[in-house]
């Protein structure tokens, strides 16, 4: 199993470019998230999806779009980069268990400069 | 609205001593809480949880934490430090009817040799 996986590792973009971050999943979770670390600040939930087919906004979604492709995949699209959104970007799935959420996996992350 | 306080930025502390680093909630309801550890340039591993139960949980490399209900704390604990526990750690939060986490500021542990 290759648990979370994130491309890419690292991307270097101009302010007003776009890009898409890619992230998938073999765990068979049903719910996935995208967060930033930003040094001092945490972990903020940028946006998740519960379920397939459903997606909701966190903390900081602004100059953030998402899309749950199908049950392994959940991608985050900034459509006009800012050097606001230089930041590390982690992936995350988790699930259900006897009706209790269990832990959240976590991707290695993908380290993003906006120049 | 969910929160998590990490007071310490930084705990510094001698190889074989114990650690404490410590972490308060504020949720409604039941709680689920985490411990993550991240390690340079890496993602973040998760190392423990209470869900229910036990006020001590014990977790991955010798690592352990006391959930504390009427000082809405869980912090985390270990009785003797090693250098390679040096790394960053991230207290996390839930609500038992809700599936985002909220996550503390995180704590740079360093031990000493």
């Amino acid at each position: 199993n290759a648990g979370v996986t994130q491309t890419p590792k690292f991307q270097v973009l101009k302010t007003g470019q776009s890009m898409t971050l890619q992230c998938a999943q073999d765990m068979n979770h049903n719910s996935m998230y995208w967060y930033r670390q930003d040094p001092g600040m945490g972990l903020r939930l940028i946006y998740y999806s519960a379920s397939e087919g459903t997606t909701d906004k966190g903390e900081v979604p602004n100059g953030y779009n998402v899309s749950r492709l199908n049950k392994r995949e959940f991608s985050l699209r900034l459509e006009s980069a800012a050097p606001s959104q230089t930041s590390v970007y982690f992936c995350a799935s988790s699930e259900i268990l006897a009706g209790r959420w269990n832990e959240q996996f976590f991707g290695p992350g993908t380290r993003l400069t906006v120049l | 609205a969910q929160s998590v306080a990490q007071p310490e930025d930084q705990v510094n502390v001698a190889e074989g001593n114990p650690l404490t680093v410590k972490c308060t909630y504020s949720v409604s309801g039941n709680p689920y809480l985490f411990w993550y550890v991240q390690y340079p340039n890496r993602g973040l591993q998760f190392l423990l949880k209470y869900i229910t139960g036990d006020n001590l949980v014990k977790g991955s490399y010798g690592f352990e934490a006391e959930f504390n209900k009427s000082q809405t704390s869980f912090h985390l604990k270990k009785p003797s430090a090693l250098v390679s526990d040096s790394a960053l750690y991230f207290c996390a939060a839930m609500n038992s009817g809700y599936s985002t986490l909220t996550f503390g500021k995180g704590t740079m542990l360093l031990v000493s040799p």
